[in-house]
């Protein structure tokens, strides 16, 4: 059975730092792209950074870019964004998420991890 | 970046209607358009990918159509388990893969 489980979430100030984990099981891990979504409370998905399986490649989406940073280690089955100068539009659910097709469908999903960020 | 515009926003019907959903493109996404369903409290679940492949598992009530920049997500009788948000999303033109701002299901 194909598990993601996201942790790493919780409460921080503006400008702190977090990093989220994902530990996957039930799959090669190694041979996916990977992926990382979010949802802020009562809005829609944001899609935020991906990684490909050698962890090789990592695209970003804009206002993340230079903040935050994806990266994978497929020994430990896990995957990570560490998130840096972190800003209040950042709360959100942070789900970590499996691609299909290595570009963008998205099969498996965690349950998600909450980041608020305030002070 | 692509822009999605899914409609309507909200949608009430009931058990065993026929429910149509729509989403639009700012640009052609080709056929690169994928569906997924959400409900409270849960992870979005894929439902349709490359705008008529079902996922492993969706019943076969559920089917998507179109191309370029409009797509439907047609659920043929809605079960009680069908009530929830979908979204759409393309992978066409990337980074970043976008989303539209869903379409909530709702019983009538």
């Amino acid at each position: 059975e194909v598990q993601l489980v996201e942790s790493g979430g919780g409460l921080v100030q503006p400008g702190g730092s977090l990093r989220l984990s994902c530990e996957v099981s039930g799959f090669t891990f190694s041979t996916f792209w990977m992926n990382w979504v979010r949802q802020a409370p009562g809005k829609g998905l944001e899609w935020v950074a991906n990684i490909k399986p050698d962890g090789g490649e990592k695209y970003y989406v804009d206002s993340v870019k230079g903040r935050f940073t994806i990266s994978r280690d497929n020994a430990k089955k896990s995957l990570y964004l560490q998130m840096n100068s972190l800003r209040v539009e950042d709360t959100a659910v942070y789900y970590c998420a499996r691609d299909l097709s290595a570009a963008g469908n998205f099969d498996f999903w965690g349950h998600g991890t909450l980041v608020t960020v305030s002070s | 970046e692509v822009v999605l515009t899914q409609s309507p926003a909200t949608l009430s019907l009931s058990p065993g209607e026929r429910a149509t959903l729509s989403c639009r493109a700012s640009q052609s996404v080709g056929i690169f358009l994928a569906w997924y369903q959400q409900k409270p409290g849960q992870a979005p679940r894929l439902l349709i990918y490359d705008t008529s492949n079902r996922a492993t598992g969706v019943p076969a009530r559920f089917s998507g159509s179109g191309s370029g920049t409009d797509f439907t997500l047609t659920i043929s009788s809605l079960e009680p388990e069908d009530f929830a948000l979908y979204y759409c999303q393309q992978r066409s033109d990337w980074p970043p893969f976008t989303f539209g701002q869903g379409t909530r299901l709702d019983i009538k």
